[in-house]
């Protein structure tokens, strides 16, 4: 079955350092790719997502590669703020139907000032 | 425009009693869907309505859990009775059919933290 694979956390850095979170994942066909965040007390908010290989996803300063020959969807910021602790998921959905989303368990990211 | 809300926020229970979790989707979507994580673990799908029918239960742990979604507009879901591994955080989402079962984003909840003592 489908699987969805991230690097184990907390991820700690200071202010505008550079981010990347690793996400890798197995799937039965051509899924699309997302990076949720939970920001403390919220729920999951899509972050950004693409839909098919080479694809690149970007919001609020976040990117993320399509990469089918590695199977990746790896999340990365130039320059992370305090306002960026939370935690990312990574998922994938099928593109087929009525498929739902296979989660990552998460990764919880702290940013210090 | 009022997001997807849950109630309640938290639940502390003791084995074997019952605990039932509600969902308010945004409004006009058709698709419901519930899901669970729990603690350092996977957010797994649980189940999924269109409208007031179960699409797809295939992630609902056992029998234990019951998710309804009368009139097609919110869903509960009751654990009955509740054991330790049920303990978790329960997310609701909601999302528009585009048609031909294509459906858009996912609109999450922010969950309800369920803890079986």
């Amino acid at each position: 079955g489908d699987s969805v694979t991230q690097m184990e956390g907390p991820v700690t850095l200071s202010e505008e350092a550079f981010l990347t979170i690793n996400c890798t994942y197995t799937a039965t066909g051509y899924p699309s790719l997302f990076w949720y965040v939970q920001y403390p007390g919220e729920g999951l908010q899509l972050l950004l997502k693409a839909t098919k290989a080479d694809d690149k996803g970007s919001n609020k300063g976040f990117e993320a590669t399509y990469r089918k020959e590695t199977t990746s969807f790896h999340l990365e910021k130039g320059s992370v703020q305090v306002s960026d602790s939370a935690v990312y998921f990574c998922a994938l959905r099928e593109n087929s139907g009525y498929s739902t989303l296979t989660f990552g368990k998460g990764t919880m990211l702290l940013v210090s000032p | 425009e009022a997001g997807v809300t849950q109630f309640p926020s938290h639940s502390v229970i003791e084995k074997g009693q019952t605990v039932t979790l509600r969902c308010d989707p945004i409004s006009g979507h058709d698709n419901l869907y519930w899901y669970r994580r729990v603690m350092g673990k996977e957010i797994k799908f649980l189940l999924h309505f269109v409208k007031e029918s179960k699409q797809d239960e295939s992630g609902m742990p056992n029998n234990r859990f019951l998710a309804e979604r009368t009139g097609g507009t919110y869903s509960t879901l009751k654990v009955q009775p509740a054991e330790l591994e049920d303990s978790g955080v329960y997310f609701c989402a909601s999302s528009q059919e585009l048609g031909a079962g294509v459906v858009n984003e996912q609109f999450f909840g922010p969950g309800t933290r369920l803890t079986v003592l």
